[in-house]
């Protein structure tokens, strides 16, 4: 499974845009890039999920860069509720049962 | 509510003792996960299971047993052999197809005195 890389912390302000990056420079080309959250002591959340383009939905968007190399994590408009660890994960396009290798993340604080 | 649970939230067991966590999900998903996590870490795979009867062992099994009789369950065991019992279980489940996410069970944190 490909490496990822994330900073270990992040501060933003309420209500601002949170953007969390990721570089995953050796991506095989069938590796997807998924994005988890786990607020403190519960099980992690899915986020969303990208091959090669960009992506959004009601939590988050997502941005690819077109070598694929890194992506984006972007909240919009962050609340204090958003404050979690945050997982980037890549692995890749395979049947049945699907492991996911998670790094330490980056802790996401938002503050008011 | 569709969903996956976990019981109990917290457990304490003595060292030598068997315990076993269950998991249970009644979102009709082929695939389960049993994941350990330790403070200020990510989270490990022990085993999964891609359909009723079968499963694998993921990176960290050794000390571990599991069982997938039926399609809703997903009992992990914590046996004696396991050095350092003490951690946050998470059960998981997903559909089984690809690109499918993973949805993650509250966890049982586990104390071993």
């Amino acid at each position: 499974d490909a490496k990822t890389t994330q900073p270990p912390s992040m501060d933003c302000a309420e209500g601002r845009a949170a953007n969390l990056p990721c570089n995953h420079s050796t991506i095989s080309g069938n590796e997807y890039v998924y994005w988890y959250r786990q607020i403190h002591s519960q099980g992690p959340q899915y986020i969303i999920h990208g091959l090669k383009n960009n992506e959004t939905n009601e939590m988050a968007s997502l941005i690819i860069t077109e070598d694929r190399k890194s992506s984006t994590l972007i909240l919009p408009h962050a609340t204090l509720r958003d404050t979690a660890v945050y997982y980037c994960i890549v692995r890749p396009l395979i049947q049945g049962a699907q492991k996911l290798v998670f790094g330490q993340g980056t802790r996401l604080t938002i503050n008011p | 509510d569709g969903g996956i649970t976990q019981s109990p939230k917290y457990l304490f067991r003595k060292e030598g003792q068997n315990v076993t966590l269950s998991c249970e999900q009644n979102l009709n998903h082929d695939a389960m996960y049993w994941y350990r996590q330790d403070p200020g870490q990510g989270l490990r795979l022990i085993y999964y299971s891609q359909i009723v009867n079968d499963f694998q062992k993921g990176d960290i099994a050794e000390g571990y047993s599991v069982s997938r009789e039926k399609k809703e369950s997903f009992p992990l065991t914590v046996t004696s052999a396991q050095k350092n019992p003490t951690a946050f279980y998470l059960c998981a489940s997903s559909i089984g197809r690809d690109g499918n996410e993973q949805f993650f069970g509250p966890g049982t944190r586990l104390t071993v005195l």
